[in-house]
């Protein structure tokens, strides 16, 4: 079945750096691609819709200079987290569905991101 | 915006016994409704889900129910098991190759030896 590859799974960094975190769908092409936040015993809250070849779009309350997306092709996309700082620590994951009406969302197996 | 309500929030049950979780949706466009399960730092796992031209669907131990007149979903797990205990979210979807989802609150259920 599809299958959507995420990495790191875990990334520790200091606060005021940055880090890159990759999506790739291994085995379809994805127009589009979404990233979740999820901070611990909440659910997930969608941050950005990657459009391959366009910018993505941020969701309500997401500062879009400080999680930078990058979907430069139907097989990858990348959330670089800039400058980060202790709240920002959570999990977050990317997902990514087909192009048809009946494909089903598959999901990384997420980052947990720690910064200290 | 898109808002799904979920309850309860936990949810401790004996084993071999049911378990019934109900979300509430507010997007009339919603026409896709997965749910999920998640094991702690683990990625969501689709169990069911359900199309608006459904009211009911079936699977191994679980049923979803749809409403759409009151925008209601529920599910239902028979026959617990320990490996159930998990954290589920209901979803909804507009499914039109562009596939955000709005998940639900959450209920993390206990099924008890």
């Amino acid at each position: 079945g599809a299958v959507v590859s995420q990495h790191p799974s875990r990334v520790i960094c200091k606060s005021g750096t940055s880090v890159k975190i990759e999506c790739r769908s291994l085995d379809f092409q994805a127009t589009t691609m979404f990233w979740y936040r999820q901070f611990p015993k909440q659910s997930l809250m969608l941050m950005a819709t990657s459009n391959e070849g366009s910018k993505a779009t941020y969701e309500q309350g997401v500062e879009k200079d400080k999680f930078l997306i990058n979907h430069a092709s139907l097989t990858l996309s990348t959330l670089t987290v800039t400058s980060a700082h202790p709240e920002d620590s959570s999990f977050y994951i990317c997902s990514a569905g087909g192009t048809s009406y009946n494909s089903p969302l598959h999901f990384g197996n997420g980052t947990r991101l720690t910064v200290t | 915006g898109e808002n799904v309500e979920q309850h309860p929030s936990t949810l401790s049950v004996q084993e071999g016994d049911s378990a019934v979780i109900k979300c509430t949706y507010s997007d009339s466009a919603s026409n896709y409704f997965p749910w999920y399960k998640q094991e702690l730092g683990k990625r969501p796992q689709l169990i069911i889900d359900i199309r608006s031209n459904m009211d009911k669907r079936q699977g191994q131990r679980v049923t979803v129910l749809l409403n759409k007149t009151v925008k209601h979903l529920s599910l239902q797990i028979a026959a617990t098991q320990p490996g159930d205990s998990a954290v589920y979210f209901c979803a909804e979807t507009f499914s039109g190759g562009y596939q955000k989802v709005t998940f639900g609150t959450g209920t993390k259920l206990q099924v008890i030896p």
